[in-house]
């Protein structure tokens, strides 16, 4: 079955310091693979992406998420922590359906960061 | 100007009752969705439509009815309203299908 997983539901780091958040897939052929961050109370906000290429991708607001094909991971990456980079984070993956595709989404993880 | 809107963003009714959630986007894309966000944030596609089309539709009940009156919209209606259709419903757009999605404000629908 084609699924994206977020083993952590909530992930705390002191401002600053550096931060990961997990995602694991599993897909039908090449994976398209998406981060996306929430806001409280706001949509879902398109963070970056990989389709292909460099297995480092950048986003946005200083973002970076690494393709690791063997351990078939996307883990979301920020050097430094904000307090501002608080809220929800979702990985996604794009799923074949029938003659079409979705983009189906893992159970979002929290990122807290302590001041 | 918003991208993607929705309206309304709060709706509260009773049980039994049918109700209808608005989408409008203004960024030209081809393919609309309805997405519903549960109290534990899982969030699931329900419809997606590609110029009109309809060509997704999950195990969604037959009370949810999307439609298309043309590209830039997409409503939903609902039927006979239950408790656990409480939740927060997303309208998003991209520009062809499973591509990077644009996500309205959200819907919260609560049902007592």
């Amino acid at each position: 079955a084609q699924s994206v997983a977020q083993p952590e539901d909530q992930v705390n780091v002191a401002e600053g310091n550096p931060l990961t958040v997990k995602c694991t897939y599993s897909v039908s052929g090449n994976p398209y693979l998406f981060w996306y961050v929430q806001y409280p109370n706001r949509g879902l906000q398109f963070l970056l992406k990989y389709i292909t290429g460099d297995n480092l991708v950048k986003g946005s607001y200083g973002f970076e998420a690494e393709f690791n094909k063997s351990q078939t991971s996307f883990h979301l990456k920020k050097p430094s922590a904000l307090v501002s980079d608080s809220a929800l984070y979702f990985c996604a993956v794009r799923a074949l359906y029938s003659s079409a595709s979705k983009i189906i989404f893992g159970s979002g993880t929290r990122l807290s960061i302590r001041p | 100007d918003t991208a993607v809107s929705q309206t309304p963003k709060y709706l509260v009714t009773q049980m039994g009752n049918d109700k209808s959630i608005k989408c409008e986007q203004n960024l030209g894309h081809d393919t609309m969705y309805w997405y519903k966000q549960d109290s534990k944030k899982f969030l699931k596609i329900m419809f997606s439509y590609n110029n009109k089309e309809l060509i997704i539709n999950e195990t969604v009940p037959n009370r949810f009815s999307p439609k298309s009156p043309d590209k830039a919209h997409l409503n939903l209606h609902i039927n006979s309203l239950e408790l656990g259709d409480s939740a927060v419903y997303f309208c998003a757009s991209s520009q062809g299908g499973a591509n990077v999605l644009t996500f309205g404000a959200g819907s919260r629908l609560t049902v007592l």
